[in-house]
């Protein structure tokens, strides 16, 4: 099993441009997240999702949009970047079978945005 | 609102001592305690939870954690260091929403160097 895996690994963006990231997983989890990661402030949850077809806002969803076409599938999209969102992007998915699964994480992406 | 805290931005200590990392959690009703280690360049690993029972947990690589109820904090702890567990450590909290799903709350993280 490849687990949790994302691409690119690195992305340098101009302010305005646009891009999508993309996380894939091969353990047929109902779950998926996408967080950023910060100096000095943890990982933040921007969007999730429950199911196929399913996404709902987290934490700081503001400038971001995702889809989730197929269960092993969850895109993050940037449509317009700005500098702020430069950031290490990191996936995760889980088992909802209980509550207290825990979340497996991808290797990330680190995105600059000039 | 969950919350969690982890009051040192790093810790060190000498190969072979034990280490603690520190972690005080606040929630509504029963917590699920979470740690996780990311080493450079590289995604967040799961290393031990914990969700009812025994208050000392076991985990990964030597690892344990204990929770205290009264304290509110779940400190990861390693009776013997190595040089191979510097790497930044992040503590999670989430609980049981009753079926809907529980989304995890981090602490910043805190950067464990062991010195040889």
């Amino acid at each position: 099993n490849a687990g949790v895996t994302q691409t690119p690994k690195f992305r340098v963006l101009k302010t305005g441009q646009s891009m999508t990231l993309l996380c894939a997983q091969d353990m047929n989890h109902e779950y998926m997240y996408w967080y950023r990661q910060d100096p000095g402030m943890g990982l933040r949850l921007i969007h999730y999702s429950v199911g196929e077809g399913t996404t709902a806002k987290g934490e700081v969803p503001d400038g971001y949009n995702v889809s989730r076409l197929k269960k092993q599938n969850f895109l993050l999209g940037l449509e317009s970047a700005a500098p702020s969102q430069t950031s290490v992007y990191f996936c995760a998915s889980r088992n909802p079978t209980y509550p207290y699964n825990e979340q497996f994480f991808g290797p990330g992406t680190r995105l600059t945005v000039l | 609102a969950q919350s969690v805290a982890q009051p040192e931005d790093q810790v060190n200590v000498a190969e072979g001592n034990p280490l603690t990392v520190k972690c005080t959690y606040s929630v509504s009703g029963n917590p699920y305690l979470f740690w996780y280690v990311q080493y450079p360049n590289r995604g967040l690993q799961f290393l031990l939870k914990y969700i009812t029972g025994d208050n000392l947990v076991k985990g990964s690589y030597g690892f344990e954690a204990e929770f205290n109820k009264s304290q509110t904090s779940f400190h990861l702890k390693k009776p013997s260091a190595l040089v191979s567990d510097s790497a930044l450590y992040f503590c999670a909290v989430s609980r049981d929403y009753g079926g809907a799903t529980n989304k995890l709350i981090f602490g910043t993280g805190t950067l464990l160097a062991v010195q040889p």
